[in-house]
């Protein structure tokens, strides 16, 4: 599998439900990112999360960060109609030398909120 | 206000045909990078760059070239596309990477590119 996998592919709630989405990678981070796009529109960074911090808020997301089981969850509570998109997971790699900087993105979870 | 401008939006090609595509960010980002997504395949890296007149090949470099001869600025060519260059581009910009590693990527609105 590649770094930065999510989980569930797809995801398909009520507004006012909870979403969960899943990513799991492979190889020693420095931090991980999750990312919204719209679609067909460019990414829009939603929070980062360093590999030395466990849980992470912003507003209406939370993330966490399990660095010895290599993944990570973004929960999205009281979701609305307008958090329909995709969104993706990006491992920042720590290891040095030409992957200095460089982001890894998963293939995302499709996420779609009925209103 | 801040973005980074891909042009063009939409672009119809024929196999051999070479074409530019402009990436432009006001920022004052060091690091620009190249991305194309395909159906199952998600974000692929092609080139980025780490400042002015420093570029590295990203997981697909083949067939596409770059430049950065002014920081805001990183153009997208294809010297001679193929169908198998089909595909949504975009360019990324962030903050130094040397002194923030991996900071946050902000992207354009993307270049949806059809060679036939």
């Amino acid at each position: 599998s590649q770094q930065g996998e999510e989980d569930p592919q797809a995801l398909s709630i009520q507004e006012g439900e909870n979403a969960t989405m899943n990513c799991s990678y492979k190889t020693s981070i420095n931090n991980l990112q999750w990312y919204r796009q719209n679609s067909g529109r460019g990414l829009v960074h939603l929070i980062l999360i360093r590999s030395n911090e466990r849980e992470k808020h912003s507003g209406r997301l939370r993330v966490t960060l399990d660095t010895s089981k290599k993944s990570s969850s973004l929960l999205i509570t009281a979701s609305r109609a307008a958090d329909t998109a995709s969104y993706f997971c990006a491992t920042g790699d720590n290891a040095g030398g030409t992957s200095y900087g460089k982001l890894t993105f998963g293939q995302g979870t499709i996420l779609t909120v009925h209103p | 206000e801040a973005q980074v401008t891909q042009n063009p939006r939409y672009l119809i090609t024929v196999t051999g045909k070479k074409l530019t595509v402009t990436c432009s960010q006001n920022m004052n980002h060091e690091y620009m990078s190249w991305y194309r997504q395909d159906p199952g395949l998600g974000l692929r890296q092609i080139y980025y760059s780490m400042n002015v007149e420093v570029t590295d090949k990203g997981d697909v470099p083949e067939g596409y070239k770059v430049s950065r001869k002014e920081k805001r600025n990183f153009p997208l060519i294809l010297e001679s596309p193929s169908p198998n260059q089909t595909s949504l581009y975009f360019c990324a910009s962030s903050r130094g990477q040397w002194a923030k590693p991996n900071s946050p990527l902000h992207f354009g609105n993307g270049t949806r590119l059809t060679v036939t």
